[in-house]
């Protein structure tokens, strides 16, 4: 499967625990995407990466939120001090570079937090 | 801020009819509208891309009308069938790098 993948798919947590996410996009895919989504509600965004670079980053992304794309590969999502209101679905997407194409999105299956 | 809303109830179609989905947005119009489909448990799927310059974009059962004088636009599935039952979510984009900001869907069901 060449499509964005994402680990682990689920993750129970203690509150104040610290937990890490991963997202793999697709190959030769440039940006890259962090989204929550809360049941209901549609994706929101929380920050962009092009290559290694993090061009934007969402207000809803508190200091224990941060993300890292260190080889403008795969990239890292860390929740630090988790709260019950962190529980959520965590989606990553990509878009390949400069074409016609380029502006939508792949998502991958997602990562679903809980946060007991 | 931007705000987008969609039908906010669910729409139950019957199996082979047209289902219209709405999507009303405010403020000033997006350079892209895109429409997404999610089942549940899953990442959303691109279905389509509209420009702000193109009034209507069809893939084959689907279409999207674009009307930035009334900050709308339409998502059509003809000759519908169950297996189109999902979460339908409308898209706005600024620019062609920039991120994407999604309405809360709408829930659509196909009976047969």
């Amino acid at each position: 499967d060449t499509g964005v993948s994402q680990d682990p798919r689920h993750k129970i947590t203690k509150r104040g625990q610290n937990v890490t996410f991963r997202c793999d996009p697709i190959s030769e895919h440039n940006r890259l995407y962090w989204y929550r989504q809360t049941l209901g509600q549609g994706p929101e965004f929380l920050t962009y990466f092009q290559n290694e670079a993090q061009l934007e980053k969402s207000r809803l992304l508190s200091d224990r939120f941060s993300a890292e794309r260190p080889k403008g590969s795969f990239s890292t999502l860390e929740i630090q001090r988790t709260e019950q209101g962190d529980s959520a679905m965590y989606l990553c997407a990509s878009s390949p570079p400069g074409t016609a194409s380029s502006y939508e999105q792949y998502f991958g299956p997602g990562t679903r937090l809980t946060v007991t | 801020s931007q705000k987008i809303e969609q039908n906010s109830e669910a729409l139950n179609i019957q199996e082979g009819k047209t289902a219209t989905l709405t999507c009303n947005y405010t403020n000033y119009s997006p350079a892209y509208l895109q429409w997404y489909r999610q089942d549940p448990g899953r990442g959303p799927v691109f279905l389509l891309l509209i420009r702000e310059n193109e009034k209507e974009k069809r893939k084959e059962r689907l279409k999207v009308t674009f009307d930035t004088t009334l900050k709308q636009s339409l998502f059509h599935i003809t000759a519908s069938q169950p297996a189109d039952s999902a979460t339908y979510l409308c898209a706005l984009q600024y620019s062609s790098a920039s991120k994407i900001i999604f309405g809360s869907g709408t829930r659509l069901s196909i009976r047969p």
